[in-house]
């Protein structure tokens, strides 16, 4: 299995902060990496699919890069509806595998 | 604008059957388009169940493969969920999604969840 190892855990941040996640795979996963937001009582929304393209809809504070096992998301300009926690993910080979998630904190 | 909802029971008795169905909406099940299974349980992280195709293939997660039977019923543009021997761990928010291996779009559309608790 290829897993997805995601940094930090957890970080605080302020409203108008640059916020970067990183997100490592065991093995190459090519460009096969997404990112999703999740907010408490609510499913996963995409944010960015295949490692740097904004899903639409999605505010273009958000971006994605990367490709091989190393990749990054990054929210400029956090804003207050960004704390949240997020999630990255490869659909490159079975079983499909999520990171653990990183949680953004208001600061 | 496709949409997704999960229904089934929210309570299962241990040793017990968990079986679900997804619900596809606002287009069909039959495009060139996986549909996946996804749970959380509850405080934790995301774990992919399995995913199918319109054609009946299927992947599962070797994690849970000798227990998960995923279908597909065109008819009703629905797909569902079989999950055997079913324990405590086995509780979880499970989500249904269009998406799969090798899809550029990742998971795009996703059901609200329904909350499965496995109890006594």
């Amino acid at each position: 299995d290829i897993q997805m190892t995601q940094s930090p855990s957890s970080l605080s941040a302020s409203v108008g902060d640059r916020v970067t996640i990183t997100c490592r795979a065991s093995q190459s996963i090519s460009y096969y990496l997404n990112w999703y937001q999740q907010i408490p009582g609510k499913a996963p929304e995409l944010l960015i699919y295949a490692a740097s393209n904004l899903q639409s809809g999605v505010p273009s504070r958000f971006s994605g890069s990367g490709s091989g096992t190393d990749f990054t998301l990054t929210i400029s300009n956090l804003q207050p509806e960004d704390f949240a926690t997020y999630y990255c993910q490869q659909n490159y080979v079975i079983p499909l595998k999520f990171g653990g998630g990183t949680t953004v904190e208001n600061k | 604008q496709v949409q997704l909802q999960e229904s089934g029971p929210g309570l299962v008795k241990p040793s017990g059957i968990l079986s679900l169905t997804c619900a596809v909406s606002g287009g069909s099940i039959s495009t060139s388009d996986w549909w996946s299974w996804v749970r959380q349980p509850p405080g934790k992280g995301l774990e992919w169940i399995g995913e199918i195709y319109h054609s009946g293939s299927t992947d599962y997660n070797p994690s849970l493969n000798s227990r998960v039977t995923m279908s597909v019923d065109r008819s009703k543009n629905q797909f569902s969920l079989r999950l055997n021997s079913v324990t405590a761990a086995d509780t979880a928010v499970y989500y249904c999604a269009r998406g799969g291996r090798g899809e550029l779009h990742g998971f795009d559309y996703w059901g609200q969840g329904t909350l499965v608790t496995v109890s006594s």
